[in-house]
């Protein structure tokens, strides 16, 4: 089955930088790659998704990259704001996504005033 | 209506003790999801409905046991549980762009 891998856990940074979390998957199959954030005691929410027909999509502040040969896909996060503290999760799915998703360990994003 | 409802928010339950959680959405999504997230882990996959059907199990125990009754609805029976099994239990729902939404999940702490 699918195997995902994220780093770092943990990621602080001061507010205004830039932040990166960068995952690997195992499958070739797996076509579809979705990011979600969750906050303490909330439901995961989705904040971009990219499919593997896509090398790069953005969204505002928000951008995902996508390396199929390389097998990773990244999240960026430029202009960080309070708000965006929380824990993030990558995933990866084949049949984009009917399958179900399987998670990376997720990434606690703190922002440092 | 744009969301996953989740009955109920809370449960505690015993060993010996059956119950079940809800979930509801009226988007029209044709796939339905249960996972389970423990404390500081990701979302783990236990069940896929694809129009109605149960389409994957991830090997998860038998005292668990979903069920479909349409399109709109998702339950999972819950029977003979185990302390270990206290968990966050997620829904989640696809439509025709395969992205997921998810409920607010309901908290079940097994005693």
């Amino acid at each position: 089955g699918e195997n995902v891998e994220q780093h770092p856990s943990t990621l602080s940074v001061q507010e205004g930088d830039s932040a990166v979390i960068k995952c690997t998957y195992s499958d070739s199959a797996s076509n579809y790659f979705p990011w979600y954030k969750q906050e303490l005691g909330k439901r995961p929410q989705l904040i971009i998704d990219i499919r593997s027909n896509v090398g790069e999509k953005k969204d505002q502040r928000i951008a995902v990259t996508l390396n199929k040969t390389a097998k990773h896909f990244s999240l960026h996060i430029t202009e960080t704001q309070p708000e965006d503290s929380a824990v993030y999760f990558c995933a990866a799915s084949s049949r984009g996504g009917a399958d179900g998703l399987t998670f990376g360990k997720g990434t606690h994003l703190i922002i440092q005033p | 209506d744009t969301e996953v409802t989740q009955t109920p928010k809370h449960l505690v339950m015993g060993m010996t003790n059956k119950k079940s959680l809800k979930c509801e959405q009226h988007m029209g999504h044709r796939a339905m999801y249960w996972y389970k997230q423990k404390a500081k882990k990701p979302p783990e996959l236990m069940f896929v409905y694809s129009y109605e059907k149960l389409s994957i199990n991830e090997s998860v125990p038998s005292r668990f046991s979903p069920e479909c009754p349409n399109s709109s609805l998702l339950n999972l029976h819950l029977h003979a549980l185990q302390p270990e099994d206290s968990a966050l239990y997620l829904c989640a729902s696809s439509g025709s762009t395969d992205t997921q939404y998810f409920g607010p999940g309901t908290r079940l702490t097994v005693l």
